[in-house]
């Protein structure tokens, strides 16, 4: 069956650079998606790339996909406080028409 | 404002209670999803509907059950619920079955 990894907590300072890491093991997938939670509210979609793309470049995000190595990243430039939240991976099409979410990395922006 | 709203925002109940959770969306999506976020496990999809019809069951227990009256409105009827029930409940809808989701932003749960 599907499976979605990620790391569970990245700690960064304001203005750096910040990359998420997540992997996925269903080769399948037609569509892999990045969303952000902040407290106390739902999920928002970010960013997402097709499956025979390698890189997705929107603003400050870059999404690559290495899908031989079935790893996805998501590098987000000059990190913002506002930036401190719940990032979820997740793949489409393995598994039917839903998504699968990986467990949630939480990022932590200090000043 | 994602175009989804969910009530109540915040529910706690005896287990013998019955409640109910309502998610109505503006968005013009055709199907609408009910996930379930606990602290200690990923994202669980619980139930999906597209036009209006269940297309996905997740094997949630019978003392959730859900109901979409139309392609704005999904309800999720709790019964006899348990402590370990406790947890967010997201609703989110979409414009076929895709992965674009648009989330609204919960209902959190406790179960006494």
């Amino acid at each position: 069956g599907e499976d979605v990894e990620q790391s569970l907590f990245l700690s960064v300072r304001e203005g750096d650079s910040s990359v998420i890491n997540c992997t996925y093991t269903d080769s399948s997938s037609t569509y892999l998606y990045w969303y952000k939670q902040e407290p106390g509210a739902g999920l928002q979609l970010l960013t997402y790339i097709f499956s025979n793309m390698d890189m997705k470049q929107d603003q400050r995000l870059t999404v690559l996909l290495n899908k031989k190595d079935k790893h996805l990243s998501l590098r987000i430039a000059d990190t913002q406080t506002g930036d401190s939240a719940i990032y979820f991976c997740a793949e489409f099409g393995a598994a039917g028409n839903k998504l699968t979410f990986g467990g949630g990395t939480r990022v932590l922006v200090k000043p | 404002e994602t175009g989804v709203t969910q009530t109540p925002r915040h529910l706690v109940m005896g287990m013998t209670n019955k409640k109910s959770l309502k998610c109505e969306q503006h968005l013009g999506h055709n199907a609408m999803y009910w996930y379930k976020q606990s602290a200690k496990k990923p994202l669980e999809l619980m139930f999906v509907y597209s036009l209006e019809e269940r297309v996905e069951n997740n094997s949630v227990p019978s003392r959730f059950s859900p109901e979409c009256p139309n392609s704005s409105h999904l309800f999720l009827h709790l019964h006899t619920l348990q402590p370990e029930d406790s947890a967010l409940y997201l609703c989110a809808s979409s414009r076929g079955l895709t992965g674009e989701l648009f989330f609204g932003e919960g209902s959190r749960l406790t179960v006494l």
